[in-house]
């Protein structure tokens, strides 16, 4: 089985600081690992994935996230916060297998001080 | 590519009611699912298409939940004799990889 988990429910940073959003998962099995955002009354949006290859992945908005098996960890990053990146952030994980279901976290909620 | 349809978007009914929801996925995507999602968590996984053929269910579908892909286009979820455990939103995915899911813009269902 596999899990996923986001400490905390809420970050608060304040505009231009440095954005953390912390990510552990469970597999059993080399995983697949994504970090999805989405916007009030809205469906999910792909940030990035970790399939194989390189730890260190980046994705759209400026957003990164490394890959550590040592830790099982997959925390999010963004050098400096904008505004408009106000909304709550779901990671998640999915199996090699066919069916590639996602299993997400309980997600956090990001808050962006003006 | 318009993306991921889902219809309708909001639904609200009264306990003991049927209800059906639709989605449309990205035209030649062969897999969809679909999941749940209820206040303060993330999304949980239902069923899962390939094609027409559902190969996967949550043991959190019911059996008073069906979903159907008829021909291997569009999906309909159905749930019989709503119950107040069921206003969640209702998400629908549909990918060509194992590698990325496009998700819908969800259909948020209130039961009274």
């Amino acid at each position: 089985a596999q899990s996923v988990t986001q400490l905390g429910s809420h970050v608060s940073v304040s505009e231009g600081a440095l954005v953390l959003l912390r990510c552990n998962y469970s597999s059993s099995v080399p995983p697949y690992l994504f970090w999805y955002v989405q916007y009030p009354n809205q469906g999910l949006q792909l940030l990035l994935k970790y399939t194989t290859g390189a730890t260190l992945v980046k994705g759209i908005n400026g957003f990164e996230a490394e890959f550590k098996k040592s830790e099982t960890s997959f925390h999010l990053t963004k050098p400096s916060a904008h505004m408009s990146d106000a909304a709550e952030y779901f990671c998640a994980v999915s199996n090699t297998g066919a069916n590639s279901k996602l299993t997400f976290g309980k997600g956090i909620t990001l808050s962006v001080r003006p | 590519d318009t993306g991921v349809s889902q219809d309708p978007r909001h639904k609200i009914t009264k306990r003991g009611q049927n209800v059906t929801f639709r989605c449309d996925p990205i035209s030649e995507h062969n897999r969809l699912y679909w999941y749940r999602q209820t206040l303060g968590q993330g999304p949980e996984f239902l069923t899962y298409f390939q094609n027409e053929a559902q190969l996967e269910k949550s043991r959190l579908l019911s059996d008073r939940f069906s979903a159907e892909r008829p021909k291997g286009s569009f999906s309909t979820l159905e749930i019989q004799r709503t119950e107040q455990g069921d206003s969640a939103m209702y998400l629908c995915a549909s990918s060509t990889t194992v590698y990325e899911q496009y998700f819908g813009p969800g259909t948020r269902l209130t039961v009274t």
